[in-house]
């Protein structure tokens, strides 16, 4: 499979507890988008890499979000001393960025997405 | 403030119906426009992009259409079928200076049979 994947599907875990989301964008793609969405919403942007660099962040990602990509391969998105507001589901999105004709390609891939819920 | 909205936010038709969700944005200059469908508790799953160059794109039943000038894009369903149910979302990139994509809320769409 070729496609945009993400561990764990599920998590849920107590407030104050740190966890860590893994996406492994397809295996081609140099841009990698983290967002956050909860029931009824549209996705939330949180934070950009190209390759390895962490280009754009919200200011939705507090102090206790932090995201890596080493190698410009992988990411992981950790979340420490969770709150229940922290509940949401989390998106990870790759694309491949090249300019064609002086045009941006970019079409954005999602995975399953990774359900938080803090109790 | 760089928006994106989408109306209807639910819409439920007959199967077989045609049917014009829309999405509109608050500022011309944008990079590319994609559509979206998701499921429940699912990712989004990519239906149409649509670069900044171009009006329209076309994948099966799905037409979207894109109108820099008055900020609006539509995608266009034809013969809907039970299986179209699921939230149709939209996300720009505007051209300011800025990577992300910004969504709208989303149509929650409901094709009775």
């Amino acid at each position: 499979d070729t496609g945009v994947s993400q561990d764990p599907r599920h998590k849920i875990t107590k407030r104050g507890q740190n966890v860590t989301f893994r996406c492994d964008p397809i295996s081609e793609h140099n841009r990698l988008y983290w967002y956050r969405q909860t029931l009824g919403q549209g996705p939330e942007f949180l934070t950009y890499f190209q390759n390895e660099a962490q280009l754009e962040k919200s200011r939705l990602l507090s102090d206790r979000f932090s995201a890596e990509r080493p190698k410009g391969s992988f990411s992981t998105l950790e979340i420490q001393r969770t709150e229940q507001g922290d509940s949401a589901m989390y998106l990870c999105a790759s694309s491949l960025f090249t300019m064609t004709s002086g045009r941006n390609t970019g079409e954005l891939f999602f995975g399953e997405g990774s359900r938080l819920t803090v109790l | 403030k760089q928006e994106v909205t989408q109306i209807p936010a639910a819409l439920s038709v007959p199967e077989g119906e045609n049917l014009v969700l829309n999405c509109s944005f608050t500022d011309s200059a944008i990079y590319n426009l994609q559509w979206f469908r998701q499921d429940p508790g699912k990712g989004l799953t990519s239906l149409l992009l649509i670069q900044s160059s171009q009006r329209e794109q076309t994948s099966g039943r799905l037409n979207a259409s894109l109108d820099k000038s008055s900020g609006r894009s539509t995608l266009y369903i034809a013969a809907s079928q039970p299986g179209d149910s699921a939230t149709y979302l939209c996300a720009v990139r505007y051209r300011s200076g800025t990577y992300k994509y910004i969504f709208g809320t989303g149509t929650r769409l409901k094709v009775l049979a």
